[in-house]
């Protein structure tokens, strides 16, 4: 199983502002995954991210408001750009495992936009 | 598109007494179903699978396609099962898992 490690881990925010989460993996993965889980909510898929192409967003989120980067097999980031009080939220990292259907999930970063 | 649903937000059960948390999908083609689980400070993990069939900690889980069910059981509840257990149903074509909204479960002494 993979080892995958998100910084910050908790961080507290002012509207108006952008911050950037990085998703760190211990082994070389192809995709990586950035999900959403507002407060009392389930996960929610934002994008994919595969390295050496532009992230494909899900419904409901753009690229100008959650822009990624992935330059590499371990390494990704996500920007939550322009904060505001509804982006309060978890931020999980997820890799595919060897198996191809199976997931791998980040500790979270847990955003507070005030 | 794919849909799961967890028609429990919250269940509470005493220790030793059969659980039984429940999950409905809808999906056109062949579904592949998987219970994850968040135990408290601890980060999402795989709980067990439909394909693999296996009991892991002692629940298992059975793919009823009449139903489109795929609920998760355990016969005699521990105080450690207390956790969020989330269904979730994958996608080959997008590669994506659609989660559930999750049941809480709370074992009780």
């Amino acid at each position: 199983s993979a080892v995958i490690s998100q910084k910050p881990s908790r961080d507290i925010c002012q509207r108006g502002t952008s911050l950037t989460i990085q998703c760190q993996v211990d082994s070389q993965v192809t995709m990586m995954f950035w999900y959403r889980q507002q407060p009392g909510q389930s996960l929610t898929l934002i994008a994919t991210a595969n390295q050496g192409s532009e992230a494909t967003y899900e419904s409901g989120f753009v690229i100008d408001k959650f822009p990624i980067s992935r330059p590499n097999l371990t390494f990704s980031t996500l920007t939550v750009s322009n904060m505001s009080p509804e982006d309060s939220s978890i931020y999980l990292c997820s890799v595919s495992g060897t198996s191809y259907n199976e997931q791998f999930f980040g500790p979270g970063t847990r955003l507070t936009v005030l | 598109a794919q849909r799961v649903t967890q028609p429990e937000k919250l269940l509470s059960v005493f220790k030793g007494a059969p659980v039984e948390l429940k999950c409905n999908y809808s999906y056109s083609g062949s579904p592949e179903l998987f219970w994850y689980v968040q135990y408290s400070r601890q980060r999402l993990q795989l709980l067990l699978r439909h394909i693999s069939r296996e009991s892991i900690k002692g629940f298992t889980a059975d793919l009823n396609k009449g139903e489109t069910s795929f609920h998760l059981k355990k016969p005699f509840a521990q105080e450690e099962d207390s956790a969020m257990y989330y269904c979730a149903s994958f996608s080959g074509s997008a590669r994506q898992l659609t989660f559930g909204s999750g049941t809480q479960l709370t074992v009780l002494p």
